[in-house]
């Protein structure tokens, strides 16, 4: 299996509402990340697990919350966000230390 | 600061009309150069990864080489399929994990 998997692919949320989004890969890679990407933007680093645990957070705001139950899973939850955080949040995984990332499909998130 | 250009922001060639695009990087510690592809509302496709200069890999129509401070992707005979966004990228190595901070890209329109 060399995929990451995103779910769910679509997600429309009001302000104050909560809801996660869902990373999976069985690559045993063991760094695994959340980007942001605006329309016509580059990716933009949001979080870094190593081992299951938060190694870099890049100053995101605190409605955001990254979580990593297993080497496998990574799960980003979302709370009272903000209409200008709608985004397509990209997850990707990497071998420690070296190597490319495999990028998921993303999630299309948009707040209303 | 780790930072990537990419030149030009738009390329429009026609059928079988070779070309290349542009990174120049400036990076402390660079672990790796990567070039992507991204379709629209997808997650980007890895190309091609390259670790030192004089590099260059090959895949199909695609030739990336890589120099102290820039990196090319060369594009022969594009065909309309090889319409997209190509990122570039730098990983750099952090104290606590690795980093992928990307350029805005080039989007490549290819008529037939």
């Amino acid at each position: 299996d060399t995929e990451v998997t995103q779910t769910p692919k679509h997600l429309v949320m009001g302000m104050t509402n909560k809801k996660s989004l869902k990373c999976e890969q069985h690559m045993g890679h063991r760094a695994m990340y959340w980007y942001k990407q605006k329309a016509k933007k580059p990716p933009e680093l949001m979080f870094v697990y190593s081992y299951e645990k938060l190694s870099i957070n890049e100053s995101v705001p605190s409605r955001f919350s990254p979580e990593c139950p297993n080497s496998s899973l990574l799960n980003l939850h979302l709370h009272a966000l903000q209409p200008e955080d709608s985004a397509l949040y990209l997850c990707a995984s990497s071998q420690q230390g070296a190597g490319g990332y495999t990028f998921g499909s993303g999630t299309r998130l948009t707040v209303v | 600061e780790d930072q990537v250009t990419q030149s030009p922001e738009a390329l429009r060639l026609q059928e079988g009309e070779s070309s290349s695009l542009n990174c120049s990087y400036t990076v402390s510690g660079l672990r790796g150069l990567f070039w992507y592809r991204q379709d629209p509302g997808k997650g980007p496709e890895f190309l091609f990864t390259l670790y030192s200069a004089g590099e260059e890999k090959e895949k199909e129509r695609l030739k990336a080489t890589l120099t102290k401070k820039e990196s090319f992707l060369h594009i022969t005979a594009p065909k309309p399929e090889d319409s997209a966004t190509y990122l570039c990228a730098v990983q750099s190595l952090l104290e606590y994990g690795n980093k992928l901070v990307f350029g805005a890209g080039t989007i490549l329109r290819v008529k037939s």
